[in-house]
């Protein structure tokens, strides 16, 4: 199975500033089937990207998603109180699907 | 506006059957399929498989000898059984639908919190 390596696990930002996310594949991602969620405490994720640069139906413009064959980005241009969250990327090229394991941004 | 509602046993003890079921509300029922994932506590998550109204499924390997998806295309509801549960088992477990063709997760369910006992 494919497996996804996020990084950093944890990302201390202030309000404002750009965030950087990564998503590394063992292997070749097919068609660049991969997507992007949110998820905060207690709650369902949240479909942010797919198709590795497609925004989801409302999602903001400072979401932006690229990359393709083993390296994605998901990247926040300017964070608002309310993108502070864990985000996970998901591949769907090759079953089983699978997720990374997230990574957390908090404020700093 | 697409919603799922979720709902199922939240205790369970070892070697029991998980079972939950999710209904939509709003959109096409047929044009999708409909899956489930699960989020051990505090961690990530892993997907459990999905279905389709003429009921063909795509299973995670892992799961497969214990998993039994159905749909029923009268309530636009789908469920899910997972036999032999143990501890590893135990978790928040989400309904979602999928694009066909495209195995992404776009609505999700909110969530049902299973745990199992030994």
């Amino acid at each position: 199975e494919i497996v996804l390596t996020q990084s950093p696990g944890t990302l201390s930002l202030s309000p404002g500033e750009r965030a950087t996310l990564s998503c590394r594949a063992s292997q070749s991602v097919m068609s660049t089937y991969l997507a992007w969620y949110q998820q905060k405490p207690g709650q369902a994720p949240r479909l942010l990207i797919y198709s590795a640069s497609s925004r989801a139906t409302g999602i903001p413009d400072r979401f932006s998603g690229s990359g393709s064959g083993t390296d994605f980005t998901l990247t926040i241009s300017r964070l608002e109180p309310e993108d502070f969250a864990v985000y996970y990327c998901q591949q769907y090229g090759r079953s089983p699907w699978t997720f990374g394991l997230g990574t957390k941004v908090d404020i700093k | 506006q697409v919603q799922l509602q979720q709902w199922g046993a939240g205790l369970l003890k070892a070697s029991e059957t998980l079972s939950l079921t999710c209904a939509v509300y709003g959109g096409s029922f047929s044009d999708f399929y409909w899956g489930w994932v699960r989020q051990p506590p505090g961690k990530g998550l892993e997907w459990i498989g999905e279905i389709n109204e003429s009921g063909i499924m795509n299973y995670n390997p892992s799961l497969k000898s214990r998993l039994t998806l159905s749909v029923d295309t009268s309530k636009n509801q789908f469920s899910l059984n997972l036999r032999s549960v143990t501890a590893a088992d135990t978790g928040v477990y989400y309904c979602a639908r999928v694009p066909q063709w495209l195995n992404y997760f776009d609505y999700w369910g909110q969530g049902a919190l299973v745990t199992v006992s030994s």
